[in-house]
């Protein structure tokens, strides 16, 4: 069955860092792109990064860049959002998501997602 | 970056009703969009990928259509596991951008 499970969201300060877990089963992440997808209390999504299946290139929406990190450890068949120097702006439920074989972007499985606040 | 813009932003409809969801694109994406689906509390779900080719699993009732920088989702026969907001999404450029989302609501 495949399924992505998200955790370590939670409140932190502005400036504050927090990483985020997304635990995969059902499929290798050797095998397909990984993203991360936000969405703000009452709004829209918003793509943010992602990652190759390869893991040798990742890329970032403006926003995060310089700030965000993203990985995976396809052993462990775990993904990884590494956030810092965080903001009251980045207050937002959190997605991973897979990205369809051979399609970029087209998100075909997403995680329950979990909830960052920033806040002092 | 190329802006989703979706209209309606909410509507209003009855079970049985014929739904159309209109989304335009700041630029063209050839047939690069996709339509997801979120109801209140959880994640989005693709109903639709390159234009109109329909995610395994998803209802006949949903399809869509368009090219270039216009594009439709068409619910044939709105039942009431459709109530939720439905959002496009380009898949053409990077970074990969959503519309604001359209809302369908009970009437």
């Amino acid at each position: 069955q495949v399924q992505l499970v998200e955790s370590g969201g939670g409140l932190v300060k502005p400036g504050g860092s927090l990483r985020l877990s997304c635990a995969v089963s059902g499929f290798s992440l050797s095998d397909h792109y990984m993203s991360w997808v936000r969405q703000a209390p009452g709004k829209g999504l918003e793509w943010i990064s992602y990652i190759t299946n390869s893991g040798r290139a990742t890329h970032y929406a403006d926003s995060v860049t310089g700030r965000f990190t993203i990985s995976k450890d396809s052993a462990k068949n775990a993904l990884y959002l590494q956030m810092s120097s965080l903001r009251v702006e980045d207050t937002a439920v959190y997605y991973c998501a897979r990205e369809l074989k051979g399609y970029y972007f087209v998100m075909d499985v997403w995680g329950q997602g979990t909830t960052v606040s920033v806040s002092s | 970056d190329i802006q989703m813009t979706q209209s309606p932003s909410s509507l209003s409809a009855s079970v049985g009703d014929r739904v159309t969801i209109t989304c335009r694109a700041s630029e063209s994406i050839g047939n690069y969009l996709s339509w997801y689906q979120q109801t209140p509390g959880k994640a989005p779900k693709l109903l639709i990928y390159d234009t109109s080719s329909l995610q395994s699993g998803v209802p006949s009732r949903f399809s869509g259509s368009g090219s270039g920088t216009d594009f439709t989702l068409t619910i044939s026969s709105l039942q009431p596991e459709d109530f939720a907001t439905f959002y496009c999404q380009q898949s053409y450029g990077t970074p990969p951008t959503f519309g604001g989302g359209t809302k369908v609501e009970i009437k």
